[in-house]
């Protein structure tokens, strides 16, 4: 089923940009889509958008829509995530999940924003 | 956006005894292929969700038998025959028949 490693924490201050990575092994890495989400402290996860690591192809929650984008470097099997203008309410561990189904997850990455 | 909301929000259970937590969704859930993109996770402390049913009803790979998921339409069960100490946590369901994607608030599964 495959394995996610996700880069390590970050500290970001109001305004800046964060670049969360995860590495897919285990599996054929273009044949699963790859999808990102978020974790406030006690709070339910957020979907924040997906990318087809076969094509490109990346669909974004509206609420993230303009401050995030999804890559992959196909050769590297490793997707990226950057959420930009960052605020306070960004801190949270943001996770990538496998498949359409969200069967394996990273191990989430913890990002702070504090001035 | 589709709703998911989870009863009850807590759920203190003695060891060996059954579990149960349903979930409702604002909307149907069958997707226009005919399937029920329904799912259950669990979280521990610490670690991030684990998928435990999907589909409604199918256990995904290594989960135990003592888990099953039912349901149809909008309102969905996950029901544990006999609470094991290694099942506290957090349970989330999930819905991925229409994006954005949606979860229940949550069940704190603990024993009593």
């Amino acid at each position: 089923q495959g394995q996610l490693v996700q880069s390590g924490a970050e500290v970001k201050k109001p305004g800046a940009s964060v670049k969360v990575s995860c590495k897919a092994s285990g599996y054929s890495f273009t044949t699963y889509a790859i999808h990102w989400l978020r974790q406030a402290p006690g709070q339910r996860p957020e979907w924040m958008g997906w990318i087809n690591a076969g094509n490109g192809v990346t669909k974004y929650s509206q609420r993230f829509q303009g401050r995030v984008t999804i890559t992959r470097d196909s050769p590297a099997t490793t997707v990226y995530m950057e959420l930009r203008s960052l605020r306070s309410e960004d801190t949270s561990v943001y996770y990538c999940a496998k498949g359409w189904g969200l069967d394996i997850w990273g191990q989430g990455t913890t990002v702070i924003v504090s001035s | 956006e589709i709703v998911m909301t989870q009863t009850p929000l807590s759920s203190p259970v003695a060891l060996g005894q059954p579990a149960s937590i349903s979930c409702r969704s604002s909307q149907r859930l069958v997707h226009s292929d005919g399937k029920t993109y329904f799912s259950w996770l669990h979280q521990r402390p610490g670690q991030p969700p684990r998928l435990l049913i999907y589909e409604i009803s199918n256990r995904f790979s290594g989960v135990p038998d003592r888990f099953s998921g039912s349901g149809a339409g909008t309102d969905f069960t996950l029901k544990i025959s006999r609470v094991e100490a290694e099942d506290v946590g957090v349970y989330y369901c999930m819905q991925v028949t229409q994006f954005p994607y949606t979860f229940g608030q949550g069940t704190k599964l603990e024993i009593k």
